[in-house]
């Protein structure tokens, strides 16, 4: 199993300019999330997914869309980028949670907004 | 909602044992988690605490008082391999973890 894989791992992107970040799990997990996490911070929280069909807002949603067609896969919409949205993003998954509680995480995509 | 309070950084010398405290606020709660970070890499997970008391798995343990909102992960006989930082995460009513800040352990020679 390849795990949670992620594409891009480094981007830089203009101001006002969008792009999505691709994030796919073989694991047949039923939750999905995406957590960004700027340097010498933990990890907050975006969006997540209970499964195919259902998302729904973290911590910090502004400026960012998710969409969940497959079980798969869960891609991160940046739109009209900023400043601010500078940061590493991870993509994880998990089973149903509480009952099976680790978190998979990919490799992470280093944004840099400039 | 959620929150939760860790040291921002340990040191300790190798072969040493190591101690990272985590306090919590939620609404509910399943259970505490932790995983480990080296640098530029992905978190990974650690260990998980529904239940009061000890989980040992090989040189971590990590520990949970539900009474008191409070765990810790204990490391032994510590190795340069790990440093690294660590977080705690809660799940709580929503059943979505929330992490902590994180605790750099830097491991001395």
């Amino acid at each position: 199993n390849a795990g949670v894989t992620q594409t891009p791992k480094f981007r830089i992107l203009k101001i006002g300019q969008s792009m999505t970040l691709q994030c796919t799990q073989d694991m047949n997990h039923n939750y999905m999330y995406w957590y960004r996490q700027d340097p010498g911070m933990g990890l907050k929280l975006i969006y997540y997914s209970v499964g195919a069909g259902i998302t729904d807002k973290g911590e910090v949603p502004n400026g960012y869309n998710v969409s969940r067609s497959t079980t798969e896969d869960f891609p991160l919409r940046l739109e009209l980028a900023a400043p601010s949205q500078t940061s590493v993003y991870f993509c994880a998954s998990s089973y149903s949670v509480p009952l099976n509680y680790e978190q998979y995480f990919g490799p992470g995509t280093r944004l840099t907004v400039t | 909602g959620q929150s939760l309070e860790q040291p921002s950084e340990v040191t300790a010398v190798e072969g040493a044992i190591v101690q990272i405290n985590c306090t919590y606020q939620t609404s509910g709660f399943y259970g505490l988690s932790w995983y480990q970070q080296h640098d530029g890499g992905a978190p990974t997970f650690l260990s998980y605490n529904a239940l009061d008391g000890l989980e040992e798995t090989g040189r971590f343990s990590s520990f949970l008082s539900r009474s008191d909102s409070y765990g810790y992960l204990l490391l032994q006989e510590l190795q340069m391999k790990d440093s690294a930082s660590y977080f705690c995460a809660v799940t709580g009513g929503s059943y979505i973890p929330t992490f902590g800040r994180g605790t750099s352990l830097i491991v001395h020679p």
